[in-house]
């Protein structure tokens, strides 16, 4: 257990639905981030939120829409997504004090499924 | 390339050996970090170390750093069957906002 958690840990949906996924830290950090993981791709980081701010949105098509409503929740909401967005999507946490270093503490991980 | 780039790709090995997986970077480096990821899940953080240290050691594992050649090393010792992952190295590019930036990783077998 790392202290963060997300649900659910598998979906499947059709293209034309919306769907969210949630992930929740209970480490008292004030940043969190979004990553997809697709076969044989290095990790690609889609969002950051630092303080419930979104700091970064590494060009994510706009079919990805995160939500942030305090420094433990953290959502992505998917709408009208394509087949090649099924992939492992993961969730992760850092502190951001002092400049650093920051370790980033990594939920299971939600492998989704777009058929 | 990707920033860290971990080679192997995969190392297979049996128990009790050792494993060396290495990993080159590009830019200045404040710290590299070292993950571990079990099929389908999360990853773990394993080790740090920071741009002024040249070895790190964590139990079975010992990290090396050498900046002027831009890599690191991730030994693990007397390897076993549930070391079997893929290892992944990051690092911050010489942020100090939090961002990481991770490479395609080693896939570790270890056959009993």
């Amino acid at each position: 257990e790392t202290g963060v958690t997300q649900t659910p840990r598998h979906l499947v949906m059709g293209m034309t639905n919306k769907k969210s996924l949630k992930c929740e830290q209970h480490l008292g950090h004030n940043a969190m981030y979004w990553y997809k993981q697709s076969a044989k791709k290095p990790l690609e980081l889609m969002f950051v939120y630092n303080f419930k701010e979104q700091t970064e949105n590494n060009s994510v098509p706009s079919r990805f829409s995160p939500e942030c409503p305090n420094s433990s929740h953290l959502f992505l909401h998917l709408h009208t997504l394509q087949p090649e967005d099924s992939a492992l999507y993961l969730c992760a946490s850092s502190p951001l004090t002092s400049g650093g270093p920051y370790e980033q503490y990594f939920g299971p991980g939600t492998r989704l499924t777009v058929t | 390339s990707q920033q860290g780039e971990e080679d192997p790709q995969a190392l297979s090995i049996q128990e009790g050996e050792n494993a060396t997986m290495n990993c080159s970077y590009k830019t200045s480096i404040n710290n590299l970090q070292w993950y571990r990821q079990n099929s389908g899940r999360g990853l773990v953080h394993l080790i740090l170390i920071r741009s002024n240290e040249r070895e790190k050691h964590s139990g079975r594992l010992r990290v090396t750093l050498d900046t002027s050649k831009k890599s690191s090393s991730l030994l693990i010792t007397a390897s076993r069957a549930a070391d079997t992952a893929s290892y992944f190295c990051a690092t911050d590019r010489g942020s100090t906002l939090g961002r990481l930036y991770f490479g395609r990783g080693t896939q570790l077998t270890v056959w009993p």
